[in-house]
């Protein structure tokens, strides 16, 4: 099975100011059509989780623009640029190219 | 808008069997893949199992391969898990979830099953 690694495990900010969540796969996350199967998805407190990004870098509609995705292979990075209140939750990264489909561990952003 | 509503969760001893339903609305569902993941009290996701839309694609995660079975009836736009030999290891709220494998496009609110006697 792929292992999906996230880092850190727990993410304070301060409002305003950027966050950064890495994720790592045991192996690549590129699949025989070319494409990177890399998805990003947000728990807020007391909800279901959303789809943020995916493939790799792909905004989900509706999604602010101050989220972003980037990375390549098995190294890939989420990216806030300035982190708002109902930024609050956990983060998820899954990787959709291999079976079984497996998620990281989650990171837990929270404000300072 | 995309509508998915899980129901049939339940408390439930250990080894019994239950059915949750997924009624999906806002989407062309009889064109749209479809799966289960869950989520245990304070724990992460887990991905359970997928259904192609024709139902001739499914996948099994290896914790429920041969106790769990998915199928989905189009006409009634509904997806279902029939959960078998239960475990308390199952207690979590379970997630449908609509879009391919690659994609998982949209979530559900969760339905409760507890495994416990």
């Amino acid at each position: 099975d792929v292992v999906m690694t996230q880092s850190p495990l727990s993410l304070p900010v301060t409002l305003g100011q950027p966050a950064s969540i890495s994720c790592r796969s045991s192996q690549s996350l590129v699949y025989s059509d070319g494409n990177t199967y890399l998805i990003w998805f947000q728990q807020r407190p007391g909800q279901s989780p959303r789809r943020l990004i995916y493939n790799v870098s792909k905004r989900h509609s509706g999604v602010p623009d101050r989220f972003s995705g980037s990375g390549s292979g098995t190294d890939f990075t989420l990216k806030i640029s300035r982190v708002e209140a109902e930024d609050v939750g956990v983060y998820y990264c899954m990787q959709g190219a291999h079976w079984p489909l497996t998620f990281g561990g989650g990171t837990k952003v929270e404000i300072k | 808008e995309v509508q998915l509503v899980e129901s049939g969760g339940d408390l439930i001893q250990p080894g019994g069997s239950l059915r949750l339903s997924c009624a999906a609305s806002g989407f062309d569902f009889n064109n749209f893949e479809m799966n289960w993941a869950r989520q245990a009290p304070g724990k992460g996701l887990e991905w359970l199992s997928y259904i192609s839309g024709g139902s001739n694609v499914i996948q099994y995660a290896d914790s429920v391969k041969g106790r769990f079975t998915i199928s989905r009836d189009n006409a009634k736009n509904s997806l279902y898990l029939q959960m078998n030999s239960l475990r308390s290891e199952d207690t979590a709220l379970y997630y449908c979830v609509a879009g391919g494998w690659h994609y998982f496009d949209y979530w559900g609110r969760g339905t409760l099953v507890t495994v416990s006697s």
